[in-house]
């Protein structure tokens, strides 16, 4: 099954202490980006990247770190999360960049105490 | 630059209902245009997409129409299910970052 999944699906944890959200995709894609989500702002997208080891700023990228080393996965990294990245984040993958459908984790919820 | 905005919810019909959501868009060049659709507790799911002017995209009895001489691209569905309750994203994409830009969300509620 083509899928997109998140790990972990919830998280509550303390400032200060570094934590990893993990993403994998099964369909070969190329593209990947991270949103988090929100109320009353919708998504807006953290990090994006368009193949392995090309990653870029999306319009919320401060406080989070990325990489791709392989393909598949795209973890988001919060080296000393703050109770302002608490949050729903959510990761996503299309064949490549632009006018493609993306498709979409299931979510993680961050609790930053 | 590029942003999309869609009509304030919450919504709340009743079953078999008609529905629309709003949805208008400011873009350079020729975006494609997408509803998503977040059920409760899960990631979001495309509903529909349209790639080009004129277009109309279906999906599950919803449908919606690419309109580039009013930028807009309204959801709608003749009749509604209590299945059909879940928060409705209109989004655009076809930007430099490659990332989609979403409305805030509109949340439809239907009642028995």
């Amino acid at each position: 099954e083509a899928q997109v999944t998140q790990n972990p699906r919830y998280l509550i944890t303390v400032t200060g202490k570094k934590l990893t959200v993990t993403c994998s995709q099964n369909m070969n894609h190329e593209y990947m980006s991270w949103y988090r989500q929100d109320p009353g702002l919708g998504l807006r997208q953290i990090y994006y990247s368009m193949n392995v080891e090309v990653t870029d700023k999306g319009d919320v990228p401060e406080g989070y770190k990325v990489s791709r080393k392989e393909k598949r996965n795209f973890p988001l990294i919060l080296e000393s999360p703050s109770p302002n990245q608490t949050s729903l984040y959510f990761c996503a993958s299309s064949p490549r960049e632009g006018r493609e459908p993306q498709h979409f984790g299931d979510g993680t919820r961050l609790s930053i105490l | 630059g590029d942003s999309v905005t869609q009509m304030e919810g919450p919504v709340t019909l009743s079953e078999e209902a008609f529905l629309t959501i709003n949805c208008t868009y400011t873009a350079t060049g020729y975006p494609s245009l997408f509803w998503y659709v977040q059920y409760p507790g899960e990631g979001l799911q495309l509903l529909l997409k349209a790639t080009k002017a004129d277009d109309k995209g279906s999906n599950k009895g919803f449908e919606a129409t690419y309109r580039k001489e009013t930028t807009s691209f309204h959801l709608e569905k003749g009749s509604v299910q209590v299945s059909d309750s879940a928060v409705y994203f209109c989004a655009l994409s076809g930007g430099s970052q490659g990332n989609l830009i979403f409305g805030k969300g509109t949340k439809l509620s239907v009642k028995p």
